[in-house]
């Protein structure tokens, strides 16, 4: 069956310093899409990727579906406080497009 | 921008017993979606709903569970008799319509089975 992985589980950096969290997956993905939940908070829709190597950028996000569409990313630039929480990765597949979630990085931001 | 609301925040209940969380999903939205999180974990998908019937379900949607629409605006979930491990945060969600669209959130049920 697919499996598919998000790493890291957990990451610390300085506020300032750059972030990646990574979604790779054995079979080839229809689409991707990312959440973001605040501590406490529910999920919120971030982008969609559909296109084998598609790059979109929102400020100093920027998010990458790789050209065999099996694995993506998301980079944060300069990270800031408001930027704490996890981050999902997440596709839709079946009649309704219900949503599988990756396992989810949790990014801390150190003042 | 409209969001979808869920009630109660937080329900606390004894093993063996019902509960019905509630939703109301974004007006003009079709699809309607309930996902469960346990403490710490991941988010994971019960159930969809669309015309008034069930889509699809995951293997966690067992018999105890349900799902209904009972009036225009409203979606809820019953758990019919309560198990410590239904112990959760549970998500209401919609989409406008079928595709890869993007899924509105509500804040969330927190379910504590005691």
């Amino acid at each position: 069956g697919q499996q598919v992985m998000q790493i890291p589980q957990y990451q610390h950096v300085q506020e300032g310093e750059d972030f990646t969290t990574y979604c790779n997956s054995s079979t080839t993905l229809s689409n991707i899409q990312w959440y973001k939940q605040r501590p406490g908070g529910h999920p919120v829709f971030l982008i969609q990727l559909v296109k084998s190597g598609e790059v979109k950028k929102q400020k100093r996000l920027t998010f990458q579906f790789g050209e065999a569409k099996k694995n993506s990313s998301l980079h944060i630039t300069a990270t800031q406080t408001t930027d704490v929480g996890t981050y999902f990765c997440a596709w839709s597949s079946g009649s309704a497009r219900q949503l599988t979630f990756g396992s989810g990085t949790q990014l801390t931001v150190l003042p | 921008e409209p969001e979808v609301t869920q009630t109660p925040s937080h329900q606390v209940t004894q093993m063996g017993q019902e509960v019905i969380l509630r939703c109301v999903p974004i007006s003009n939205h079709l699809y309607f979606y309930w996902y469960r999180q346990i403490l710490g974990q991941k988010v994971e998908f019960l159930v969809s709903f669309y015309n008034n019937e069930i889509s699809e379900k995951s293997e966690i949607f067992d018999d105890q569970f349900s799902v209904e629409r009972p009036d225009g605006s409203n979606f809820t979930l019953k758990i019919r008799s309560t198990k410590l491990e239904d112990s959760a945060m549970y998500f209401c969600a919609s989409s406008e319509q079928r595709g890869n669209q993007p899924q509105h959130f509500g804040d969330g049920t927190r379910l504590s089975i005691l």
